[in-house]
């Protein structure tokens, strides 16, 4: 049903980075800019990056975005325990005039 | 600081009609931002409902277009979500949200979710 793919889960020990892409097409990450988000089950979810790669006050600069064409990602670099979560890309499709979020992905820290 | 709160029932009858409304605190629901609805399913991942504009301009995810109604109430600073002819497949936790017009933002301001069941 989502029109972003992401990989389901992503792994790595304390310390270490991961990277989770998101895969679009020319009418979504191709036409306008891509958010990230992390989700606790139960809570809210929080905003991390918007503009493709720009941090709200508060973000850790341990998170960082990028986008290519109709990709993106996100980086997460000095791994924590309190970074276990879902994370989801998200962005504005312009041909369904209709916002969008990726697939998911579950961050494991080993 | 903006905040957001969800209320309705949590549990809806099959065929009936789900009805949430966020209360918006801190901030006035006239301001340059779209108010949205975001849900998710047991064990699946968030889906955008729709979205309010405080001139009740709307958009719909094209998939619920047919069932959704976004509705805002600015004297009250609220907006409501209702969805018509729910089946299990509407259970969910539904998020209310807010994102500045300016879409790049992203959406920075959401509620704690409710949980809604569809169930006879």
């Amino acid at each position: 049903q989502s029109v972003l793919t992401q990989p389901p889960s992503v792994s790595a020990a304390p310390g270490q980075k991961v990277t989770i892409s998101c895969s679009g097409s020319s009418s979504n990450i191709g036409d306008n800019y891509v958010s990230w988000y992390q989700h606790l089950p139960g809570t809210a979810p929080k905003l991390l990056i918007h503009e493709n790669k720009k941090r709200p006050s508060g973000i850790p600069d341990r998170f960082s975005g990028s986008k290519s064409g109709t990709s993106a990602t996100l980086g997460i670099t000095g791994l924590q325990t309190g970074d276990e979560a879902d994370y989801y890309c998200g962005t504005w499709d312009t041909s369904l005039s209709a916002g969008v979020f990726g697939t998911g992905t579950k961050v494991t820290v080993l | 600081q903006v905040q957001l709160q969800e209320s309705g029932p949590g549990l809806v009858k099959p065929s009936g009609t789900l009805s949430l409304t966020c209360a918006v605190s801190g901030g006035s629901i006239s301001g340059t931002y779209w108010w949205s609805w975001v849900r998710q399913p047991p064990g699946k991942g968030l889906e955008w409902i729709g979205e309010i504009y405080h001139n009740g301009r709307t958009n719909y995810n094209p998939s619920l277009k047919s069932r959704v109604t976004i509705s805002v109430d600015k004297s009250q600073n609220q907006f409501s979500l209702k969805l018509n002819s729910v089946t299990a497949a509407d259970t969910a936790v539904y998020y209310c949200a807010r994102s500045p017009v300016l879409r790049s933002y992203g959406t920075d301001v959401w509620g704690q979710g409710t949980t809604v069941t569809v169930s006879s």
